[in-house]
């Protein structure tokens, strides 16, 4: 079956730093792939889509990568702030033809 | 103001009892979406619709139903509800080919089953 993991529950840095997140996905290859921020008490919001074709993809601070060999997306935030604390979902596209989430990482950026 | 409105945004009740969970939006997107959210496990698809009187099951459909006679309304409801469905559900919404397409949520209902 399917399976997407996210590899840290919890993630805690520095502000300041770049933070780096990790997706893997497993039995499948998804077309494309997309990242969502999640505060608590708050549904998901769309922050970026990767098509299988893309290796990297960027806006402001953020960057995704998609390496399909690997079959692994990195999600980084550069010069992060404590308002970057947040949850973050990766979705690829199942084979279903629909988005599946991992459980996501909590990002924690200590001033 | 355009967005996707979900109510109530807690809800209680008992084992047994008929509960609707609403949800609309003023996009007039095609495709809305039903999820819930559970510890220890990803958002989890219940079911979807790609427009007005077309709806299919997700990954955990059983139990819940759904009806969409409007584009811009589609109410989840569970019919005899078991402490197994307490979660936080999700709906969102999404413009065009669901999977190039980003998803809009709402921010939730909290159900509790007692």
């Amino acid at each position: 079956s399917q399976k997407i993991e996210q590899n840290s529950e919890a993630l805690n840095i520095q502000e300041g730093k770049t933070a780096t997140l990790t997706c893997n996905y497993t039995n499948y290859s998804p077309a494309y792939l997309q990242w969502y921020r999640q505060d608590p008490g708050r549904g998901p919001v769309f922050l970026l889509l990767i098509r299988e074709n893309e290796k990297e993809k960027r806006k402001e601070r953020l960057k995704v990568t998609f390496d399909t060999t690997l079959k692994q997306s990195l999600f980084h935030i550069t010069a992060s702030q404590p308002a970057d604390s947040a949850t973050y979902l990766c979705a690829p596209f199942g084979s279903q033809g629909n988005l599946i989430f991992g459980k996501g990482t909590k990002l924690s950026v200590k001033p | 103001d355009a967005g996707i409105t979900q109510s109530p945004r807690y809800k209680i009740t008992e084992t047994g009892r008929q509960v609707t969970l609403m949800c609309h939006q003023t996009w007039s997107h095609s495709y809305m979406f039903w999820y819930r959210q559970d510890l220890g496990h990803g958002l989890r698809l219940i079911y979807y619709s790609a427009a007005a009187d077309i709806t299919d099951k997700g990954e955990v459909p059983d139990g819940y139903v759904v009806s969409r006679s409007k584009t811009e309304n589609f109410p989840l409801t569970l019919e005899s509800a078991t402490r197994s469905q307490t979660s936080v559900y999700f709906c969102a919404s999404s413009e065009g080919q669901y999977s190039n397409q980003p998803q809009h949520f709402g921010d939730g209902t909290r159900l509790s089953i007692l």
